[in-house]
């Protein structure tokens, strides 16, 4: 059975970082298609981005050159580290897996505010 | 960017009753297209992948259909556990990955 945990959430202020985690279990991050996606508060679901089994990585335009997506195969997790935080950032965080197949497995979420 | 765009945004259903979502595609996903429902506090599960094909464990009266831009979820004999919000997505043309807004299903 995969399983995602996401952690690294918190309360940051605007222009601050933060990096996500998400831990994989039952499934190989070096092989998988490994997403972010994003749900502000009371509002639908938004890509952030993916890193596929290549390493290839891409960005929403909305977290571009200031997100970074990367893999730790050493410790299957998939890794989210934001930069330049933004009040339109707050949301809870979603780790998923999957493409063609659509994202199959999802975290529990980690929930990020951006707020002084 | 391929701009999904889902109707009614809210689904007033009585139970036993059928419910039909429809998902429109700014462009042709060909059957590119997930179905995805969540419901209050939990992330979304996966329901439909290949515009048609049941992700494992759904049960049998959730069913997709479409293909191009026009998409349908149809839920068979609405039960109370369906009252959620469903999302479609698509992942024929990315980046982006693109989700619709949501259809909000209530019971009648």
């Amino acid at each position: 059975e995969v399983e995602l945990v996401e952690s690294g959430g918190g309360l940051v202020q605007p222009g601050g970082s933060l990096r996500l985690s998400c831990a994989v279990s039952g499934a190989t991050v070096r092989s998988d298609y490994m997403s972010w996606v994003r749900q502000a508060p009371g509002k639908g679901l938004e890509w952030v981005s993916i890193v596929y089994s290549s390493g290839g990585t891409y960005y929403a335009d909305s977290v571009k050159d200031r997100f970074s997506i990367f893999r730790d195969t050493s410790k299957n997790t998939v890794n989210l580290q934001m930069n330049s935080l933004r009040a339109e950032d707050t949301a809870v965080y979603y780790c998923a897996r999957g493409l063609i197949r659509g994202f199959d497995y999802w975290g529990q979420g980690a929930l990020v505010t951006v707020s002084s | 960017e391929i701009v999904m765009t889902q109707s009614p945004a809210t689904l007033s259903v009585s139970p036993g009753e059928r419910a039909t979502l429809s998902c429109w595609a700014s462009q042709s996903v060909s059957n590119n297209l997930a179905w995805y429902q969540q419901k209050p506090g939990q992330a979304p599960r996966l329901l439909i992948y290949g515009a048609s094909t049941r992700a494992t464990g759904i049960p049998a009266r959730f069913s997709g259909s479409g293909s191009g831009t026009e998409f349908t979820l149809t839920i068979n004999s609405l039960q109370s556990e369906d009252i959620a919000v469903y999302y479609c997505q698509q992942y024929d043309t990315w980046p982006p990955l693109t989700f619709g807004g949501g259809t909000k299903v209530e019971i009648k």
